[in-house]
């Protein structure tokens, strides 16, 4: 079964710094990976997916991701941070079937 | 356009009682997910519904818990004899097609139950 790992709980950065969040994934095929959005009091809104081909991905609002199968890796960047990217970010894994596993979320606050 | 609408967004519930959480899909979509969050926790999946049927109800509390999704009207999460352990965020999704190539998944708002 597939799992989601996302090691940081809660992160703090500066307005304009650059931004990574982590996630690391188990699933024992090729997998479809995502990552989701959460303001408070919202609902989910996605970000990006990587389903195959270019390992970069770009997403809305200036997010892009970065799959490394050697890794199990595909975390979450920004090159300048807004303070309206203050919200919480989800990882997501899942096969061709939308059974999908979320990670446990990272929280980032940004700092003026 | 309205996305995927849930309520209500929030729900205020006596142990004991019963709880109904309603969420209706995005237009044209007729693949129906529930999720659970907790305080400082993810998502955890609850159950997969299409029109009339049950397609992966594995995250689902064997009891007290179940779900439905009619042919016609809502698809309803239900809550029988509420316990403080049940308290959190419940989340709909909806997709056009079971693939998620061709269909990410599109969540609502939430509905909030808080049972005292």
């Amino acid at each position: 079964a597939q799992s989601v790992t996302q090691p940081d709980i809660h992160i703090t950065v500066s307005e304009g710094a650059s931004l990574e969040l982590r996630c690391n994934y188990s699933y024992g095929a090729t997998p479809y990976l995502f990552w989701y959005v959460q303001s408070p009091g919202q609902g989910l809104q996605l970000l990006l997916k990587y389903f195959s081909g270019d390992t970069l991905v770009q997403g809305i609002k200036g997010f892009e991701a970065e799959f490394k199968r050697s890794q199990s890796s595909f975390n979450l960047r920004k090159p300048s941070v807004h303070w309206s990217d203050a919200a919480e970010y989800f990882c997501a894994v899942g096969n061709n079937n939308n059974d999908m596993r979320f990670g446990a979320g990272t929280r980032l606050t940004v700092k003026p | 356009n309205a996305g995927v609408m849930q309520n209500p967004r929030h729900l205020v519930r006596r142990r004991g009682q019963e709880a109904r959480l309603r969420c209706s899909p995005m237009k044209g979509h007729s693949h129906v997910y529930w999720y659970r969050q907790l305080p400082e926790e993810g998502l955890k999946f609850m159950v997969y519904l299409q029109k009339e049927n049950i397609i992966d109800e594995s995250g689902m509390p064997k009891e007290r818990f179940s779900a439905e999704f009619p042919k016609e009207g809502p698809s309803i999460l239900r809550i029988q004899q509420v316990v403080r352990g049940d308290s959190a965020a419940y989340f709909c999704a909806s997709s056009q097609t079971q693939e998620v190539y061709n269909s990410p998944l599109h969540f609502g708002n939430g509905t909030r139950l808080t049972v005292t």
